[in-house]
Order: C-alpha cells, then structure tokens, then sequence
C-alpha cells in the first residue's frame, strides 16, 4: 500500500505566523521524506528531505519525521506572502530510480 | 542553475491521436521519470528511465504509453490513442545517481484531449 493523506487545505495566516504542514502514511518501508512547493501550474519545486527519523533544518523551514507514527511534518517560521503556494508532501522506498508517492497537498496562503 | 526543460507548455490534440511530449532532463543526470496531475488530483507517478530501460512503472503506464531517450538530451513519453482521462499536466523530472529522492522536476506540458 503506498497512501500518502495530506489535509488539502486552504490554510490561511498571517504574515509572520509559524505554519505547521503535516501528512500520514500506511507504509512504514518508505526511507526518504520530501516536501515540495508548487505554484500554480508550475512543477513542484523540491524544498527538504529528510533520510529516515529526525529533524532537519533550512532557513526558515525545518522537517520533522517520526517514523514510529508514521507522520512528517513542515514547519515555516516568520511566513512571508511569498510562502503562499501548495505544499506537496511526498514518500520514497531507499531505491535508485523509485517512484515518489505524493499527498494530495495543503494550499498555504500567507497574507500581508 | 540547470533545470528541466518541456515542450510544449500546453497540447490541444483530438481523442484518438497520437501525442508525444518532450522533455529535456538536467545534463549530468541519469534517472528520467514522467508524472501526471490530472486538475485538483495528486501528482502520480507513471515510469522512470534509467540505462535506455524502464525501471519502475505504474499501473497508469499501460500500453498506450512509451517512453524513449533518442538522443542524448531528450527524453520523451508518447501516448499512442489518446482518451479523455488522459487530460492532465504531465512533468519531467531527473535525478542524479545515487540520489533518487532528489528529483528536479520541470514545468509541465498541459495536456488537453478534446
């Protein structure tokens, strides 16, 4: 089973809120954990991954994984406007050429 | 910065024609993958390409479906009888060996089957 559940959203905050993005999924055999942005009718646009459990930190966003409950997460410190953009969660087993599962993605808007 | 390149942006084709669409992948990588985002849907994995075979295939990718790399720039998927459900915006991505997590995806081609 290869589900990824993502809330769609809309998520709507202030600029210089902390925003919080989440996803579940059934597969504990998944390895690698990313999140992608993407704008309207535009590719996603890989912003973290993350190997297996932990954190790992970027500038303003930080990924969590916690493998035991099968949740990630991303977190955006001090959001801009220019943040608004679908946040795409997405799942790989440790494979060269493996597919990337994604959630459905949570649509941020960030208003000024 | 190196990013992947598809064309066209947006195919108008009637249903039961042939469309292939481009993509030219990111120079120094190997793995070569098509995805689909039918509107309002998730992106879903269709095939990844790597050594001129496929690797992985989804059950989407079914016999209408091909891909080709036929030079050494150009990656493309062909879609042999297009049907209506076949509408969606399709994306290239790429990854470097070693890193399959790490893929770079293009702009999309905006298919439309009338």
């Amino acid at each position: 089973q290869k589900e990824v559940e993502q809330d769609p959203g809309p998520l709507s905050v202030p600029e210089g809120a902390i925003v919080s993005l989440n996803c579940t999924y059934s597969n504990s055999a998944f390895q690698y954990f990313m999140w992608y942005r993407q704008y309207s009718r535009k590719g996603p646009e890989l912003l973290m991954y993350t190997y297996s459990s932990g954190n790992k930190e970027d500038g303003r966003f930080t990924a969590q994984v916690d493998k035991s409950s099968k949740y990630i997460s991303l977190f955006i410190r001090d959001s801009q406007p220019s943040d608004s953009a679908t946040y795409l969660c997405a799942m790989s087993f440790d494979q060269a050429g493996t597919a990337l599962i994604f959630g459905k993605g949570t649509t941020l808007s960030v208003s000024s | 910065e190196p990013e992947v390149t598809q064309t066209p942006s947006h195919q108008v084709t009637q249903m039961g024609q042939e469309v292939i669409l481009r993509c030219v992948p990111i120079s120094n990588h190997l793995y070569f993958y098509w995805y689909r985002q039918i509107l309002g849907q998730k992106v879903e994995f269709l095939v990844s390409f790597y050594n001129n075979e496929i690797s992985e295939k989804s059950e989407i990718f079914d016999d209408q479906f091909s891909v080709e790399r036929p030079d050494g720039s150009n990656f493309t998927l062909k879609i042999r009888s297009t049907k209506l459900e076949d509408s969606a915006m399709y994306f290239c991505a790429s990854s470097e060996f070693g890193v399959p997590y790490e893929q770079y995806f293009g702009p999309g081609t905006r298919l439309t089957v009338t």
